[in-house]
């Protein structure tokens, strides 16, 4: 099946500081990248779409100075966390659907740490 | 908006049990519906899911049937293994899963025992 990876599997940072998530699809291609971050105990909440060679779509109440998001490939979408806090820290996790495809495929997330 | 509701865990099981794991939706169109799993220190796998109403979805043994009527895609299992411990989540999208995000339950925990 298809596989998506997120890099790196787990970041601690200092506050003010910013962090780059990568998300990549490994063996197809997604005009389509979606961001979510989950909470202890709680669902995942869509953050964003993410659209190749576009800007990419935010859900209400996601700023898009915080979260800034570039999907510079077919392969590739970035989701950076300018000045965390944190507030911040938290499981983000992107999935893709094959172009097409009705099914999406997720990486395995990453755990921001803010100190 | 569009939400999922689903029963909160943990669920505690015996291996060869019969498991229902219970999620109702609100949309305001006729959403395609899923179950993903999630099994410790891996990504989110689609288990199955039904684009329409009485489609029933099934993979590995679980199965679950799109309810129009009820709003409700319970999942269920006849003998869950100690393989199937994992957490699951109950989900759905207006737009048939490929143009545009799901919107999630918070998961329900399942702890199989032998």
């Amino acid at each position: 099946g298809a596989v998506v990876s997120q890099h790196p599997s787990r970041v601690i940072c200092k506050s003010g500081t910013s962090v780059k998530i990568e998300c990549r699809s490994l063996d197809f291609q997604a005009t389509t990248m979606f961001w979510y971050r989950q909470f202890p105990k709680k669902s995942l909440m869509l953050m964003a779409t993410s659209n190749e060679g576009s800007k990419a779509t935010y859900e209400q109440g996601v700023e898009k100075d915080k979260f800034l998001i570039n999907h510079a490939s077919l392969t590739l979408s970035t989701l950076t966390v300018t000045s965390a806090h944190p507030e911040d820290s938290s499981f983000y996790i992107c999935s893709a659907p094959v172009v097409g495809g009705d099914t999406q495929y997720f990486g395995p997330g990453t755990r921001l740490t803010v100190l | 908006g569009d939400s999922v509701t689903q029963m909160e865990g943990p669920v505690t099981l015996s291996e060869e049990a019969f498991l229902t794991i219970n999620c109702t939706y609100t949309a305001t169109g006729y959403p395609s519906l899923f179950w993903y799993v999630q099994y410790p220190g891996e990504g989110l796998q689609l288990l199955l899911k039904a684009t329409k109403a009485d489609d029933k979805g099934s993979n590995k043994g679980f199965e679950a049937t799109y309810r129009k009527e009820t709003t409700s895609f319970h999942l269920e299992k006849g003998s869950v293994q100690v393989s199937d411990s994992a957490v699951y989540f109950c989900a759905l999208t207006e737009s048939g899963g490929g143009a545009d995000g799901l919107t999630f339950g918070k998961g329900t925990h399942l702890i199989i025992q032998p």
